[in-house]
C-alpha cells in the first residue's frame, strides 16, 4: 500500500518569503513523487517530479522540492514567493514497480501568499 | 501535442437520475486512463483507472461505473445518482511508458439535488 501526508491544510506566507509545503510518503518500492497544483475550479497541473538521480529537483514557477529518503519526506519550497502562487497543493506518490501508474494524492494544502 | 477534454464543466443531476460524463485524449494512443473525485476542494480518490480498451479497474465500490469503449476515450457512468454523488470529477491520463506523470482535465462540478 501506498500513502502521503500533508500534514497542514493550510500555508500562509507573505510575498517575497520562503515558503515551504510539506510531504511525507510511505510506499513499499522506491517511489515515484510528484507535486500538482489547481487553482480554482480547474483540474491539476504538474509542477515537479522525483524518479531517480539529484534528490533536488527543479520544477515550473520556480518551485523546487527535496527528496529525502530517510525521512521520507518530498517537501515542496520556493526561494521567494508570489500573490499568484497562491492555490491548492497536492503531493503525490506512485510505486515505481506498478505498472499501472496508479498515484496516491495527499489531501492538500492551501497556499496563501499575502502581499 | 496532447490535450484532454472533459465535459460537461458542470452539471446538476436529480437523485435517480442517469449520468455520463465523457472524458477524450488526443495526441497519444495507448494512454492510461483514470477517474477521480475530489470533495469539499480536498483529496484525490481515485475511482477507476484503464490500461486499455475494455480493461476497467475499480479502485472503490460505489454507485459509479466506468467504460472505455475506444483507446483514448473513458466514461463514467451512473444508472441512479445519489445526493452522495456529489462532487468534483476530474479525468486524467499517463503514459503506458515511461509511467510517470498525470494530465488532468478540467474537471466536472456534479451536483445531485
Amino acid at each position: 500500500a501506498q500513502s502521503v501526508a500533508q500534514p497542514e491544510d493550510q500555508v500562509n506566507v507573505a510575498e517575497g518569503n520562503p515558503l515551504t509545503v510539506k510531504c511525507t510518503y510511505s510506499v513499499s518500492g522506491n517511489p515515484y513523487l510528484f507535486w500538482y497544483v489547481q487553482y480554482p475550479n480547474r483540474g491539476l497541473q504538474f509542477l515537479l517530479k522525483y524518479i531517480t538521480g539529484d534528490n533536488l529537483v527543479k520544477g515550473s514557477y520556480g518551485f523546487e522540492a527535496e527528496f529525502n529518503k530517510s525521512q521520507t519526506s518530498f517537501h515542496l519550497k520556493k526561494p521567494s514567493a508570489l500573490v499568484s502562487d497562491s492555490a491548492l497543493y497536492f503531493c503525490a506518490v506512485r510505486d515505481m514497480r506498478t505498472n499501472a501508474g496508479k498515484s496516491t494524492f495527499g489531501d492538500g494544502t492551501t497556499l496563501t501568499v499575502k502581499p | 501535442s496532447q490535450t484532454i477534454h472533459q465535459w460537461p464543466a458542470t452539471l446538476v443531476q436529480p437523485v435517480g437520475s442517469p449520468l455520463s460524463l465523457e472524458c477524450t485524449v488526443e495526441g497519444t494512443s495507448n494512454p492510461n486512463l483514470y477517474w477521480y473525485r475530489q470533495a469539499a476542494g480536498r483529496g484525490l480518490q481515485l475511482l477507476f483507472y484503464s490500461v486499455g480498451i475494455g480493461q476497467i479497474s475499480s479502485e472503490v465500490p460505489q454507485n459509479l461505473s466506468a467504460s472505455r469503449p475506444q483507446d483514448r476515450q473513458f466514461i463514467l457512468s451512473s444508472k441512479k445518482l445519489l445526493l452522495s454523488d456529489s462532487g468534483f470529477y476530474l479525468c486524467a491520463w499517463g503514459r503506458q511508458y515511461p509511467n510517470e506523470k498525470l494530465f488532468f482535465g478540467s474537471g466536472t462540478q456534479l451536483s445531485v439535488l
